[in-house]
């Protein structure tokens, strides 16, 4: 079974703080992605990554898969409140896999 | 248009009761899913179907019946519900690998089993 752990799992910071929020397992996967939910809405696809070692930037998150394609990193510089939600990874096996493993997430708060 | 949508969005029942939720996508996809947050918010998978057929069966108790009669609709059926089945359960769809483009979730159907 892939497991994929994230940390923290709740994070409560200020506006203008720089951030990171990790995705770690012991298995390799094909793909990772990172999903934006806010409450009452469904999961939102912020970012696939595919290569390990690949580095992909989005306005002021940058995410980054590591070279093992074991585990990942979203970065977020300088916070903002409408960062505030829950940020899930996500791993796909690949192949004729269409599964995503999901990590139990980590809860975002950016407060003014 | 909304790309995925699911019905209802909130859904109270008696334990013991039968009912069903909706789903469907216009995007074209191949693929389907039925995931369920706890209240934890942790995402399992349930069930996918790709072009009607029947592609993960995870351990879930029989008493849950996805139905897809054609790839742009995948239909949840519950039986005799039980209070463990309250959750959040989210339709998404695929192309046909996961991870070409990622999933589109719906909005959730919240079940309160009571």
């Amino acid at each position: 079974t892939q497991l994929l752990e994230q940390s923290p799992q709740f994070l409560s910071i200020q506006e203008g703080e720089n951030l990171t929020v990790y995705c770690n397992s012991s298995s390799v996967f094909s793909s990772l992605q990172w999903y934006r939910q806010e409450p009452g809405e469904g999961p939102v696809l912020l970012v696939t990554v595919v290569t390990g070692g690949e580095v992909k930037k989005l306005k002021r998150l940058t995410f980054q898969f590591g070279d093992a394609r074991k585990d990942s990193s979203l970065h977020i510089t300088a916070a903002q409140p409408g960062d505030t939600g829950l940020y899930l990874c996500a791993g796909g096996g690949g192949g004729s896999n269409y599964k995503l493993t999901f990590g139990k997430g980590t809860l975002l708060t950016v407060n003014p | 248009d909304t790309a995925v949508s699911q019905t209802p969005k909130y859904l109270v029942t008696q334990m013991g009761n039968d009912k069903s939720i909706k789903c469907e996508q216009n995007l074209g996809h191949d693929t389907m899913y039925w995931y369920k947050q706890d209240s934890k918010k942790f995402l399992k998978i349930m069930f996918s179907y790709n072009n009607k057929e029947l592609i993960i069966n995870e351990t879930v108790p029989n008493r849950f019946s996805p139905k897809s009669p054609d790839k742009a609709h995948l239909n949840l059926h519950i039986n005799s519900l039980e209070l463990g089945d309250s959750a959040v359960y989210f339709c998404a769809s695929s192309r046909l690998r996961a991870g070409d483009g990622g999933y589109t979730f719906g909005s959730g159907t919240r079940l309160t089993v009571v």
